[in-house]
């Protein structure tokens, strides 16, 4: 059983240019959650989605980040217009469920994506 | 979410037993105790969770006291390989997860 996939693993980008990553779930995971690692920092929630629904968006910035998880194919995180403070790691997860009872559904964790605004 | 403190960094040297604790004073009846481990350039790994006493996988213990206003990740016998950041979290009904900067463990030989 393949564990999460991200690609591409490291992109690099101009100021102004659009950035796309790539999430798969591992199979049979529903839940898709990504999350922005600044260095030397520990990883800040951006978004959870399921199957073409977006859960919780609390974490993402208002204006030119966009995530979606489709019925068919992996999760997109989408920036557009990047800037230098764009750049960092982004880790995607995902989970079976989310049981809601308090009682905790491990996320397993993607090798991330590295992404470098020159 | 509780916000949990745990210390920036530690030191140990191979074959010893490690012990990280975590504070967490203001979690919630629902709340569960969650640790990831973190190697460099590589997405964190799920530890070990509980809720309360005592919790024993084939990596780790943790300890969780009456209150649970406070956790302990033991590391038996730490090796070189067990060099990385170690978050402590806590998880209850929401599903996203808080890291704080995690304590940064350095195994020497």
């Amino acid at each position: 059983n393949a564990g999460v996939m991200q690609n591409p693993r490291h992109l690099v980008r101009r100021r102004g240019q659009e950035a796309r990553l790539r999430c798969s779930p591992m199979k049979g995971h529903s839940h898709v959650y990504w999350y922005r690692q600044l260095p030397e920092e520990g990883l800040k929630f951006m978004v959870y989605l399921q199957k073409e629904n977006i859960i919780d968006e609390s974490g993402m910035p208002k204006e030119r980040f966009s995530a979606e998880f489709p019925k068919e194919g992996p999760s997109i995180l989408r920036i557009q217009q990047v800037v230098r403070g764009d750049s960092a790691a982004y880790f995607c997860a995902s989970s079976p469920q989310n049981s809601g009872t308090g009682a905790y559904n491990e996320q397993f964790f993607g090798p991330g994506t590295r992404l470098t605004v020159l | 979410l509780a916000k949990t403190t745990q210390p920036i960094s530690m030191d140990s040297y191979e074959g010893q037993e490690v012990n990280i604790t975590c504070s967490h004073n203001n979690i919630a009846t629902n709340d569960y105790i969650t640790w990831y481990q973190q190697f460099p350039s590589q997405g964190p790994r799920f530890i070990i969770q509980g809720y309360k006493t005592k919790v024993t996988n084939e990596v780790a213990s943790l300890f969780i006291p009456a209150d649970r206003k406070s956790s302990t990740l033991s590391l038996p016998r730490v090796s070189l390989s067990d060099t990385a950041v170690y978050y402590c979290l806590v998880v209850g009904r929401e599903a996203k997860l808080i890291f704080g900067t995690g304590t940064r463990l350095q195994v020497f030989p």
